[in-house]
């Protein structure tokens, strides 16, 4: 069974850089992408972005100013930075692997149980 | 990008009754790429469908989804207590981003 657990600081204050990791068990994380997916508060889901070991990364243009992201797979890991957080970067942000079929992929059919993110000083 | 309205924004049923909630795409989705999840408070997203109408792994088969093109439908027959709860559908159509609906809130 696939698993992913976020982690990463519950409070960030303004314009610094957040960073998050998820870890990844029974998976080896080769044959997916893995993404990141943020809600904030009462609100609706926002994709962030994603990222393969091999290298390909799709940020969402929204954010690709402000993002870095990346993947290593003898780690079991991948990984979120966010630079220049502000109060409406407030959100739990999970992360998820990128389902894939009959060529298609995009869809997200594993996810970790998210972490809220609070910005604030 | 490719915007997502769902319908209605809450709907109001009761167990064992139909519930049918409907996404509508700005733009054609190639090769019916879109998924649809349920979400539970304080859980995250749960994937009930993908490819407009394959059930994910350990869905029940009261839930299916079914459209084409631009216009979707989620369709939970029978309704079970569990069932009430937030969803979404989802778009992985576009070469530029992936993008949500709003969500229909589905309430006993």
């Amino acid at each position: 069974q696939v698993q992913l657990q976020e982690s990463g600081p519950g409070l960030v204050k303004p314009s610094e850089t957040l960073s998050l990791t998820c870890t990844v068990s029974g998976d080896s994380m080769r044959n997916n992408h893995w993404t990141w997916i943020r809600q904030s508060p009462g609100e609706g889901l926002e994709w962030i972005g994603r990222v393969h070991t091999s290298g390909d990364i799709k940020y969402n243009p929204s954010l690709e100013s402000r993002l870095t992201m990346s993947a290593d797979a003898s780690k079991k890991q991948f990984s979120l930075n966010l630079k220049s957080m502000t109060a409406a970067d407030t959100a739990i942000y999970y992360c998820a692997r990128i389902g894939t079929y009959s060529g298609t992929f995009g869809y997200f059919d594993y996810w970790g149980q998210g972490v809220l993110v609070t910005v604030s000083s | 990008d490719i915007v997502l309205t769902q319908s209605p924004g809450t709907l109001s049923l009761s167990p064992g009754q139909r519930a049918t909630l409907s996404c509508w795409a700005s733009r054609n989705l190639p090769k019916n790429r879109l998924a649809w999840f349920q979400q539970k408070p304080g859980q995250a997203p749960r994937l009930l469908i993908y490819g407009a109408s394959i059930r994910a792994t350990d869905i029940p088969d009261r839930f299916s989804g079914s459209g084409s093109g631009t216009d979707f439908t989620l369709t939970i027959s029978r309704l079970e207590p569990e069932d009430f709860a937030v969803y979404y559908c989802q778009q992985y159509g576009s070469a530029v981003m992936y993008t949500f609906g709003q969500g229909t809130k589905l309430e006993i």
